[in-house]
């Protein structure tokens, strides 16, 4: 069955130290990469996209995703994370116009 | 347009009464969606239109379930008889056509069913 599997509920980093939000995704090809992000009380925000090349894709607010496709993950990194980080981020496949989305990872960033 | 606007942002309904969320998609996208956020949850697709067509529904949880986009732009999701289960985020998202283009998100229509 295809799935995203985000496997922190809730990650925890002080304000300056660097993050990684991890992502896994069970589908038979390579489908189009996704991290959203998504802040309390606002829509969801696409950081950014893989499709294919280049397997290391920079995105928006300093973000970077690394497509592994040997570990079927696509991981999201920041080196030195802002208070304004703390939300909800969320790693999407699309499989043929079926956008699959994880349960979510709750990042809180301590001053 | 501006982005995806949705109506109403909020919307309180009692059990079995009949709802209709409204999408306006970003001018021009050709495909629009439908997604189900539930409470701590990520979004769960529902249905895919292509223009007026609706290529996929196979993520409406039930028959009460039903959404149209009859002249390709603004969408409707209609829920009748609602249930306390139903009680979610709904998110529309639309995109200018092919997989590898972006969807944008709507600020979603939060549903309460008491």
């Amino acid at each position: 069955a295809q799935s995203v599997t985000q496997p922190d509920i809730h990650i925890t980093v002080s304000e300056g130290a660097s993050l990684e939000l991890r992502c896994n995704y069970s589908y038979g090809a390579t489908p189009y990469l996704f991290w959203y992000v998504q802040s309390p009380g606002q829509g969801l925000q696409l950081l950014l996209k893989y499709f294919s090349g280049d397997t290391l894709v920079q995105g928006i607010k300093g973000f970077e995703a690394e497509f592994k496709r040997s570990q079927s993950s696509f991981n999201l990194r920041k080196p030195s994370v802002h208070w304004s980080d703390a939300a909800e981020y969320f790693c999407a496949v699309d499989n043929n116009n079926d956008m699959r989305f994880g349960a979510g990872t709750r990042l809180t960033v301590k001053p | 347009g501006a982005g995806v606007s949705q109506s109403p942002r909020y919307k309180v309904a009692k059990r079995g009464q009949d709802v209709a969320l409204r999408c306006d998609p970003i001018s021009g996208h050709v495909s629009l969606f439908w997604y189900q956020q539930a409470l701590g949850q990520g979004p769960e697709f529902l249905t895919y239109f292509q223009n007026e067509a609706q290529l996929d529904k196979s993520g409406l949880p039930s028959d009460r379930f039903f959404a149209e986009r009859p002249e390709g732009s603004v969408s409707t999701l209609k829920i009748q008889r609602t249930q306390q289960e139903d009680s979610a985020v709904y998110l529309c998202a639309s995109r200018r056509q092919g997989a590898w283009e972006t969807q944008y998100f709507g600020p979603g229509t939060r549903l309460l069913v008491l």
